[in-house]
């Protein structure tokens, strides 16, 4: 199994501009969830999804972040417009099932850099 | 409420001392508290967890610790090795409620 996908590793943009973080789950795995690591703030949930559908997105710091979840095997998130304090590294997880218990695995991530 | 506190913020082990990361939380509704493990560049990787119908829980050579009464949990890594060097959250959880993880332990072994 390959794991978690992410893409792209490294992102540097400009403010203003549109980012688009893709990611794709492990195969047979429902629940889907997005996390921001700072070193200030740790690592912080941001949304989670189970069948395709977001279940909590209490963690969306404002209304410039967007996730969605078209199919099983495929979720973005996008920022815009993008600001310098958006910069992090953004994880994606998946899991079996919704249970919060249920072990999550984590992509690799991707380094967001916004100027 | 919703916090996990962590400590300390680093460490610094000699290979085969034992490491030992420290962690609270308020909320008794917590029931499961996992620690995860990360390596620079990498996602964070489950590394061991426990439900407070127990005190202890030991795979191979980690070992969680957990004080029910006092809110408390502890990470112990016996004979500590330099592959070991990373930085380990703990976190909780609770049905219904999502994943709150410390702020992390960085944790350098030397050799």
């Amino acid at each position: 199994d390959a794991g978690v996908i992410q893409s792209p590793r490294h992102e540097v943009t400009e403010m203003g501009q549109e980012v688009t973080l893709r990611c794709k789950p492990i195969s047979g795995h429902n629940s889907l969830f997005w996390y921001r690591q700072t070193m200030m703030r740790g690592l912080e949930l941001l949304i989670y999804f189970n069948n395709n559908v977001p279940i909590d997105d209490s963690g969306m710091p404002e209304d410039r972040f967007s996730a969605k979840m078209p199919n099983a095997s495929f979720s973005t998130l996008k920022i815009q417009p993008s600001e310098p304090r958006d910069s992090a590294v953004y994880f994606c997880a998946s899991s079996f099932g919704l249970a919060l218990y249920n072990e999550q695995f984590f992509g690799p991530g991707t380094r967001l850099t916004v100027l | 409420q919703q916090q996990v506190k962590q400590s300390p913020q680093s460490l610094i082990v000699q290979k085969g001392g034992i490491s030992i990361i420290n962690c609270a939380y308020e909320n008794t509704a917590f029931d499961y508290f996992p620690w995860y493990q990360q390596f620079p560049g990498k996602g964070p990787a489950l590394l061991i967890a426990i439900r407070p119908d127990v005190s202890e829980k030991k795979e191979g050579r980690f070992t969680i610790s957990f004080n029910k009464s006092a809110k408390q949990f502890s990470l112990h890594i016996m004979d500590s090795q330099p592959g070991d060097s990373a930085t380990y959250f703990c976190a909780a959880s609770f049905p219904g409620q999502n994943f709150v993880f410390g702020p992390g332990t960085r944790l350098s072994v030397l050799p």
